[in-house]
């Protein structure tokens, strides 16, 4: 059974600073993972997809990359602004044991950037 | 392209009654999925939804269901309604390829009292 775990649970920076943040996932014959922002009482808004032939994938001011044979996956954000302040959701696409079509979320990071 | 529409907000229920929620996909897009969203157990898969069948179903019990409709708009309902289904319901449409990415509603917070 697909598990994804995220660290840390909640991190705080001050603003400027650049951060990672780690998802784990235990099965590796993933088709894709995908990181996402949630504000708080509103929906998921999409930042990258990585699909499982890629190693990274890039968009401004965010970087993730994809080790499957390790099973993890790191979201790198250069100069962290208080506009960046939101959880952090990574999502797994699939797993040998898995259904293509399940999608497993982690638990979230909770993210303060600090002025 | 307008985004992933989801109706209503916010809904306040008692134990027993049953709801349906509605969720309009962006344009296009084929597949929708719905999600729970609790303090406790997080974000939860109930089931997806492609050209008008079920193609995948999470672990929840029968009083969840759902439907698509031709024009690839979704219902959920849940029936009986328990306190324990206060949650944020989440709907995410997709285009219908393996890796396309999910695309998030705004949610409908559902409060059971």
């Amino acid at each position: 059974k697909q598990e994804v775990t995220q660290i840390p649970a909640a991190l705080s920076v001050p603003e400027g600073e650049n951060l990672v943040l780690n998802c784990s996932f235990t099965d590796s014959a993933i088709y894709n993972l995908q990181w996402f922002r949630q504000d708080p009482g509103k929906g998921l808004t999409s930042l990258l997809l990585i699909q499982s032939s890629q190693r990274e994938q890039t968009s401004g001011r965010l970087n993730a990359s994809l080790d499957k044979s390790s099973g993890r996956s790191t979201l790198y954000i250069a100069a962290s602004q208080p506009g960046d302040s939101a959880t952090y959701l990574c999502a797994v696409r699939g797993g040998m044991k898995t259904s293509y079509d399940k999608v497993i979320f982690g638990p979230g990071t909770s993210l303060s950037v600090i002025p | 392209k307008a985004g992933v529409t989801q109706t209503p907000r916010y809904l306040i229920k008692t134990r027993g009654q049953q709801v349906t929620l509605s969720c309009s996909p962006i344009s296009g897009h084929r597949s929708v999925s719905w999600y729970q969203q609790t303090p406790g157990q997080g974000l939860q898969f109930l089931f997806e939804y492609f050209s008008e069948t079920q193609r995948n179903k999470g672990n929840f019990p029968g009083r969840f269901s759902g439907r698509q409709f031709s024009n690839s708009r979704s219902e959920m309902n849940v029936s009986t309604l328990e306190l324990g289904d206060s949650a944020l319901y989440l709907c995410a449409s997709m285009s219908g390829g393996n890796n396309s990415p999910l695309h998030f509603g705004n949610g409908t917070r559902l409060t059971v009292t």
